[in-house]
């Protein structure tokens, strides 16, 4: 088993840019979750999916969109990229049910946009 | 209101003393978890222990044990007999009920636990 698997590792944006980050999980998660992590902070939920077609907004989903067409694969997309957006996100997955609450993160991507 | 709080930014500890990190958490959702999380200077997040809002017993994890006193909503994590490799950003987080049905996390601030020799 791979986990969680994230692409790009890093990535340089221009302000206005757009571009997908890639998180593909082969453990048979139900649940996935996109965060992000500003220096000297903790994670903060930008969207989560509880399946296949279904996602939901967190705490920071303002200028992120997503999409959840399979079980395994759950990318993030930023439309006109922001300074603000400077950050590393990192994707998660978990099955949630009373055998395993536990998240498996992926290696996360660090993300510049000037 | 945060819905966890860690309230030390950073901590220190012999090698081989215990250390207790704190962490309190605010919900009215009567099913909640909790967790922590180690972030080393590597950046990965590694999960460390769980416990459910409903177990009678405190969660341990070979050198981790979590102090659970939900009465004082609070879930301190205890590492016994600290090495220089728990160096590390740590994440207290919570699981629970949102208002769209769905179980969702939420993380604290961490705290910085340096090990000195």
């Amino acid at each position: 088993n791979a986990g969680v698997t994230q692409t790009p590792k890093f990535r340089i944006l221009k302000i206005g840019q757009s571009m997908t980050l890639q998180c593909t999980q082969d453990m048979n998660h139900n649940y996935m979750y996109w965060y992000r992590q500003d220096p000297g902070m903790g994670l903060k939920l930008i969207y989560y999916s509880v399946g296949a077609g279904i996602t939901d907004k967190g705490e920071v989903p303002n200028g992120y969109n997503v999409s959840r067409s399979t079980t395994e694969d759950f990318p993030l997309r930023l439309e006109l990229a922001a300074p603000s957006q400077t950050s590393v996100y990192f994707c998660a997955s978990t099955k949630d049910s009373t055998l395993s609450y536990e998240q498996y993160f992926g290696p996360g991507t660090r993300l510049t946009v000037t | 209101a945060q819905k966890i709080t860690q309230t030390q930014p950073g901590m220190f500890v012999q090698e081989k003393e215990a250390v207790t990190l704190d962490c309190t958490y605010d919900t009215s959702d009567p099913s909640y978890g909790l967790f922590w999380y180690k972030q080393p200077s590597s950046g990965e997040m590694i999960f460390l222990i769980y416990q459910g809002s409903y177990d009678q017993q405190n969660a341990t994890e070979g050198r981790y044990s979590l102090n659970f006193q939900k009465a004082r909503k609070s879930a301190n994590l205890v590492i016994s007999a600290s090495q220089l490799g728990d160096s590390a950003m740590y994440f207290c987080a919570m699981r629970e009920l949102s208002s769209g049905g769905s179980y969702i996390p939420t993380f604290g601030r961490g705290t910085s636990l340096i090990v000195h020799p």
